[in-house]
């Protein structure tokens, strides 16, 4: 198995711009969870689904981000319009069931300018 | 809700000496508790799991303990090479169909 595939693995825009990133989950997991990670705030849960459905979008910092699933083995998160303290390093992570191990892709570092 | 309370945040060892990393969390219907491993630039990484029905898990040199009554964790190195120098990450998954909540991590540096 290929595991979590994330893209792309780095990511560099300017203040304004739209951010697409793309998550591929593991072949017959059906949660898929999102993250971010910086310095400062560690490691943040952003958004998860199970079986394609958002569960929880708490952790979404504004309006600006967004979270889509629209099939088993898709997800993107959008950013629109970025900001520069949106720089961090995004995971997707996917698992079983939702409340079972965690496997996590190998991230998106964003940095906007 | 859930929360993991994790200590140290930071530890320094010297090659050879071992390594305790502790965790407590306050949801006593929590049943599962893994620990992931995060070296620089590089995605959290699962190491050793433990559920709520073992007290202790060994993997070569890495050990997990739990005492379910004072709900706490640990997490335990023992031979420190300079390879395990990593941010530590445990984990817990709560009652109800809710995903895991994680520590803050710990920062491990191994000294050669």
């Amino acid at each position: 198995d290929a595991g979590v595939i994330q893209s792309p693995r780095h990511e560099v825009t300017e203040m304004g711009q739209e951010v697409t990133l793309r998550c591929k989950p593991i072949s017959g997991h059906n949660s898929l969870f999102w993250y971010r990670q910086t310095m400062m705030r560690g490691l943040e849960l952003l958004i998860y689904f199970n079986n394609n459905v958002p569960i929880d979008d708490s952790g979404m910092p504004e309006d600006r981000f967004s979270a889509k699933m629209p099939n088993a083995s898709f997800s993107t998160l959008k950013i629109q319009p970025s900001e520069p303290r949106d720089s961090a390093v995004y995971f997707c992570a996917s698992s079983y069931q939702g409340t079972d191990t965690q496997y996590f892709g190998p991230g998106t570092r964003l940095t906007v300018l | 809700g859930e929360n993991v309370e994790q200590h140290p945040s930071t530890l320094s060892v010297q090659e050879g000496d071992s390594a305790v990393i502790k965790c407590t969390y306050s949801d006593s219907a929590s049943n599962y508790f893994p620990w992931y491993k995060q070296e620089l630039g590089k995605r959290p990484q699962l190491i050793i799991d433990i559920r709520s029905n073992v007290g202790e898990k060994k993997d070569q040199r890495i050990a997990v303990t739990l005492n379910k009554t004072a709900k706490h964790f640990s997490l335990h190195i023992t031979e420190t090479q300079p390879e395990d120098s990593a941010v530590y990450f445990c984990a817990a998954i709560p009652s109800g169909n809710t995903p895991l909540v994680f520590g803050k991590g710990t920062r491990l540096s191994v000294i050669a």
